[in-house]
């Protein structure tokens, strides 16, 4: 299957830093996404991102679908940005699956 | 907003008891998804739903089993639950092709 690999694993940030996640995939995909899981285990949606680039506030992402990578960035962050952000990946419109990196665990600090 | 509810946030049952998890979602989506998830090893696939009556196995079904007699809705079973099963079980729900959204998660531990 695809591999997803996330780095870094974890990331330690002072309030009102930036951040760069990044997510590297082995094949080309047909669907892209971002997840941020809060303290109590939701995933919400940040980004659905094939290709291009997509801005959201602070947040916004960016997908490289011919070098396989995606980045996300966070900006100016806040200690409700903390959790794990998780990057997945679909193959293509015929494999229904997403597989999932590890993720990005983030903390900021007030 | 799309909404994914799963019945039961937490659950305690003991080994060797029938788990229903039950999932359902409000926008008519085909394909529905249960994975599970445990420290240090990410989300993983249990089973998948292409369509009503339609499914098919993830990465690790062993030991589960999943129905899917309307659209709406997504069951997850554990036939006899071990405690190799206690995890955070996730639902999720999609048009084909598109933005996938989770439910909050069902916490269960198996005693």
């Amino acid at each position: 299957g695809i591999q997803v690999e996330q780095s870094p694993p974890d990331l330690i940030l002072q309030e009102g830093a930036n951040s760069t996640l990044r997510c590297n995939f082995s094949d080309s995909v047909n669907n892209l996404q971002w997840f941020h899981q809060n303290p109590w285990g939701q995933l919400i949606n940040l980004f659905y991102i094939p290709s291009g680039t997509k801005q959201n506030g602070r947040l916004s992402a960016t997908t490289v679908a011919t070098e396989r990578y995606s980045l996300l960035y966070i900006s100016s962050s806040q200690t409700t940005d903390s959790g794990v952000y998780f990057c997945a990946v679909e193959r293509s419109a015929n494999d229904y699956k997403l597989s999932f990196g590890a993720g990005t665990t983030v903390t900021v600090r007030a | 907003d799309v909404k994914v509810t799963q019945s039961s946030r937490y659950l305690v049952k003991r080994t060797g008891e029938k788990v229903f998890l039950e999932c359902v979602q409000d926008m008519d989506h085909e394909n529905m998804f249960w994975y599970r998830q445990d420290p240090g090893l990410g989300l993983r696939l249990i089973y998948f739903s292409y369509d009503v009556k339609m499914k098919e196995k993830g990465d690790i079904p062993e030991g589960y089993s999943v129905s899917r007699e309307k659209k709406e809705r997504f069951s997850l079973i554990l036939e006899s639950a071990s405690t190799n099963q206690t995890s955070m079980y996730l639902c999720a729900s999609r048009h084909r092709g598109n933005t996938i959204y989770f439910g909050e998660g069902s916490w269960l531990t198996v005693v």
